[in-house]
C-alpha cells in the first residue's frame, strides 16, 4: 500500500540553525500539507500546497517557513532560523484532492537546543 | 472556525471490554470527519471517515463511529479492545465545503489496555 515517507525521522539542531525536512508523498496524489504536534498538544495545521504554490496556511506559517516540492516526489518544510519552540513532531500529509483522506506520514521528531 | 473537543485525556479499560472515545465538533455546516491513530513513534493512522451519508461509519481494526448531528458528535466505538489497540486517538473535522483544506484535530484521548 501507497504511504508517505517522511527524513530524517529524528533531528537535532542548534537554535538559530536551519533545517529542511522532507517527505515523500504519495506518487499520485496532488494536495500536500504540513502538520505540527509540539509534545502534549494537539495536532496543528501550518500549510497546504497545491499546483506549486500555498493555498493556505495558518499563523504559525510565519516568514521563517518555507516549503517547496523541488522536484516530482520530494515536498520539504524549511525553518530558517530554528526557535526553542519549534520543537515538535512535523507530519506531512498528502490527498489526492481536495475531498478525499489526508494521509500521513510517520512524522519528523525536531529538538531545537 | 471549526474545532474539536475530545473531552477524555486519558481512559482505561480492561481488555476485551467494549470502548467508546467522545468527540464533539463545532462548525457551520456539515463537516467531514475522521478518526486517527497513533501509537507510541508512529505517525497517524487513519481509522474511519465520514463524509455524507449513512452516519454509522465502519473503519478499520474493528472500530466504529456514529454522526449525530443533533448532539455535534462522532464518537468512537470499538465492542472489545485488545491489548495492541493501546494508542492515543485523535478526532478531527475538515472544513473542504467552505474551501478550506486544513483539518483542526481534538487534543487527543490516550488509551490504555489493562490485561
Amino acid at each position: 500500500e501507497p504511504e508517505v515517507t517522511q527524513t530524517p525521522s529524528h533531528q537535532v539542531t542548534q537554535m538559530g540553525q536551519e533545517v529542511i525536512l522532507r517527505c515523500v508523498p504519495i506518487s499520485n496524489h496532488l494536495y500536500f500539507y504540513w502538520y505540527r504536534q509540539i509534545l502534549g498538544q494537539k495536532v496543528e495545521f501550518l500549510v497546504s500546497f497545491y499546483n506549486n504554490e500555498i493555498s493556505e496556511k495558518s499563523e504559525i506559517f510565519d516568514d521563517q517557513f518555507s516549503v517547496e516540492r523541488p522536484d516530482g516526489s520530494n515536498f520539504t518544510l524549511k525553518i530558517r532560523s530554528t526557535k526553542l519552540e519549534d520543537s515538535a513532531m512535523y507530519f506531512c500529509a498528502s490527498s489526492s484532492s481536495l475531498q478525499e483522506t489526508q494521509y500521513f506520514g510517520p512524522g519528523t521528531r525536531l529538538l531545537v537546543l | 472556525a471549526q474545532s474539536v473537543t475530545q473531552p477524555d485525556i486519558h481512559i482505561t479499560v480492561s481488555e476485551g471490554a467494549s470502548l467508546e472515545l467522545r468527540c464533539n465538533y463545532s462548525y457551520g455546516a456539515t463537516p467531514y470527519l475522521f478518526w486517527y491513530v497513533q501509537s507510541p513513534g508512529q505517525g497517524l493512522q487513519l481509522l474511519l471517515k465520514y463524509f455524507s451519508g449513512d452516519t454509522l461509519v465502519q473503519g478499520i481494526k474493528g472500530f466504529e463511529a456514529e454522526f449525530k448531528r443533533s448532539q455535534s458528535s462522532f464518537n468512537l466505538r470499538k465492542p472489545s479492545v485488545h491489548w495492541s489497540d493501546a494508542a492515543e486517538y485523535f478526532c478531527a473535522v475538515g472544513a473542504h465545503l467552505s474551501g478550506s483544506e486544513k483539518l483542526v484535530f481534538g487534543k487527543g484521548t490516550k488509551l490504555t489496555v489493562n490485561p
